[in-house]
């Protein structure tokens, strides 16, 4: 069965810090797989995607991710994180066929000024 | 803004009792997905509908149906609510022209307390 894992439940940087967010998925197939950011109170919005082609994809909020197949990974990274930026992180993959996305429990960010 | 609404925001019940959520997709936009969130089961895919068509489902209880209206809003409803069905619930559109997967846009959630 698909399945998504954030390994970090929780993850405090300092602000202007580097980030990375990690996530591996169990997908049989080609991935297409997803970040989203959920802030306080709010729903998901999409950070960023990566269905095919370059491995690195660019996002929103100056967020990227690079998806390596040989390690079934998709971390998220950012090079220097705002206090804007607090917020849980979920990564997520698609299911062909399913029509469904399988979440990560997600990674809580907490920014110390 | 995602353009997708959700009403209500908030809806608090008692037990036994029967609810509905509302859904409006992005302008356009012809499939719905409606998820859970709670805190022991995270976010948990339920059904997705397509033009008004049931395309798939997920771990939707028996008690919970949904559906989609000409108009393609969407309502999911809620019956014999019992005090674990508390959680958000999240409604998301896509295009889905090509029958594949495509990226979900979501709503802003109902927040269901349940006493």
């Amino acid at each position: 069965a698909q399945s998504v894992t954030q390994p970090d439940i929780h993850i405090t940087v300092s602000e202007g810090a580097s980030l990375e967010l990690r996530c591996n998925y169990s997908y049989g197939a080609t991935p297409y797989l997803f970040w989203y950011v959920q802030s306080p109170g709010q729903g998901l919005q999409l950070l960023l995607k990566y269905f095919s082609g370059d491995t690195l994809v660019q996002g929103i909020k100056g967020f990227e991710a690079e998806f390596k197949r040989s390690q079934s990974s998709f971390n998220l990274r950012k090079p220097s994180v705002h206090w804007s930026d607090a917020a849980e992180y979920f990564c997520a993959v698609g299911v062909q066929g399913a029509q469904k996305l399988v979440f990560g429990q997600g990674t809580r960010l907490t920014i110390n000024p | 803004d995602s353009g997708v609404t959700q009403t209500p925001k908030h809806l608090i019940t008692a037990t036994g009792q029967r609810v509905t959520l509302r859904c409006s997709p992005r302008s356009g936009d012809l499939s719905v997905y409606w998820y859970q969130q709670s805190l022991d089961q995270g976010l948990q895919f339920l059904i997705q509908y397509y033009n008004g068509e049931e395309r798939a489902k997920g771990n939707i209880l028996e008690r919970f149906s949904a559906q989609q209206f000409p108009d393609l809003h969407s309502e999911l409803n809620l019956s014999s609510l019992e005090l674990g069905d508390s959680a958000l619930y999240f409604c998301a559109s896509s295009p889905l022209t090509a029958g594949d997967i495509d990226t979900q846009y979501f709503g802003p959630g109902t927040r269901l307390t349940v006493l």
